[in-house]
Formats: C-alpha cells, sequence, structure tokens
C-alpha cells in the first residue's frame, strides 16, 4: 500500500502567519491517465472532513484562496497565505492514484 | 444538493456483525462512487472500501475478508457489513462521495459486550 507521510504533525501558528504542510508518498501518484490523484481534507473538531484541494492543485469550490496545493510525483505540498481562526484542525492528504486508497496521518493546526 | 447520512446501531457486542446503512440525495449512485471510511475516536483516517457506479467494489486489503459493501439504487443506499467485530473497530463511521468530495455526519459504533 502507497503510505502518505505528512510533515510536521502538530503545527502552531499566529492569525495572518502563512503555513506550510508536506505530504510525501512511497510511490509516485502520477496515473497512467496523466492525473495525480492527491487531494487536501481539513477537519474541524467535531465535523466530518472536507475537501480543500484536488487533482494536487484544484481549489474545491467554496474554498477561499489562502489555500494552495502543489507538487508532483511523490512530494505535495498545502499552502495556507495567512491562517484564519476557521482554518483551525486537521488536515489530511489522501491519495486516489493506487488502489487501496490512503491518507496520510494528519496535521494539526493550532493557534499559537 | 448531495447529502449523506449514516445509520446503524451504535453498540455492537465482540465478535458480532456491524450493519450500516447511508441514504443519499442530489446524485445517482449509478454515476458516482461511495466510499466507507473510519476513524477511531483521537485517531486518523481510514478507507475501508468502496463501490463503484457500475456496482463493482474495491475494499482495504486489510478488512476484505470481514468485509461487504453493496447498494439499492432504488432507495439511493448503500451498505456496509463487516463480521468478526473486535473493540479496535470501535470507530466513527463516514459515508464520502468520490474524490472525498462529500460526506455524511459520520456515526459512531462502539464495539462492547
Amino acid at each position: 500500500d502507497v503510505v502518505l507521510t505528512q510533515t510536521p504533525p502538530t503545527l502552531s501558528a499566529t492569525i495572518g502567519q502563512s503555513v506550510s504542510i508536506s505530504c510525501r508518498s512511497s510511490q509516485s501518484l502520477l496515473h497512467s491517465n496523466g492525473n495525480t490523484y492527491l487531494n487536501w481534507l481539513l477537519q474541524r473538531p467535531g465535523q466530518p472532513p472536507q475537501l480543500l484541494i484536488y487533482l494536487v492543485s484544484r481549489l474545491e469550490s467554496g474554498v477561499p484562496n489562502r489555500f494552495s496545493g502543489s507538487g508532483s510525483g511523490t512530494d505535495f505540498t498545502l499552502k495556507i497565505s495567512g491562517v484564519e481562526a476557521e482554518d483551525l484542525g486537521v488536515y489530511y492528504c489522501v491519495q486516489s492514484t493506487h488502489a487501496p486508497r490512503t491518507f496520510g496521518g494528519g496535521t494539526k493546526l493550532e493557534l499559537k | 444538493q448531495v447529502q449523506l447520512k449514516e445509520s446503524g446501531p451504535g453498540l455492537v457486542q465482540p465478535s458480532q456483525t456491524l450493519s450500516l446503512t447511508c441514504t443519499v440525495s442530489g446524485f445517482s449512485l449509478t454515476s458516482n462512487s461511495v466510499h466507507w471510511v473510519r476513524q477511531p475516536p483521537g485517531k486518523g483516517l481510514e478507507w475501508m472500501g468502496g463501490i463503484w457506479g457500475d456496482g463493482s467494489t474495491d475494499y482495504n486489503s486489510a478488512l476484505k475478508s470481514r468485509l461487504s459493501i453493496s447498494r439499492d439504487t432504488s432507495k439511493s443506499q448503500v451498505f456496509l457489513k463487516m463480521n468478526s467485530l473486535q473493540t479496535d473497530d470501535t470507530a466513527i463511521y463516514f459515508c464520502t462521495t468520490t474524490a472525498f468530495a462529500y460526506w455524511g455526519q459520520g456515526t459512531l459504533v462502539t464495539v462492547s459486550s
């Protein structure tokens, strides 16, 4: 199975600070069809996860553009340009290129 | 709009079978996949399996021997059945759509005698 390693496990930030989360895959996530099926989710406390980014860098409808995704192959990054209070929670990367689908271990974003 | 809602027993005894239902609206099961994801208390997310628009299924290899996913398209429902439950199967169980774009609120299943 593909292993997704997220770093850091915990991130402390002040409001307005820009932060980045890394997701590294044990295998290339480039599918034979040319797509890279790497998504980013945010799970706020007591809530189901919410899709933020799909196909590495495409912003889900309704998601603020302070969120951006980048990367290719095995290395991916989620950036938040100016953290807001509503951004606090746990971020997960998830891949659907290879079966079975797998999630990263999560990165908890806290207020400093 | 797209909605998913999980339902099932909150408590299951060890060694028994878990049966959950995901009732969907706002999209067709024949055109979209639905997946089950679970989350033990305080821990991360685990993909369990999914059923595709054509009715084919795929399972997490770690759960495959215990897990079955099916559907009733006329009722817009997807079913999960998992047998031989143990205490480490205690978790919130979510159903979600293709690309994890939409999620139900989840249902907590506790395995305990």
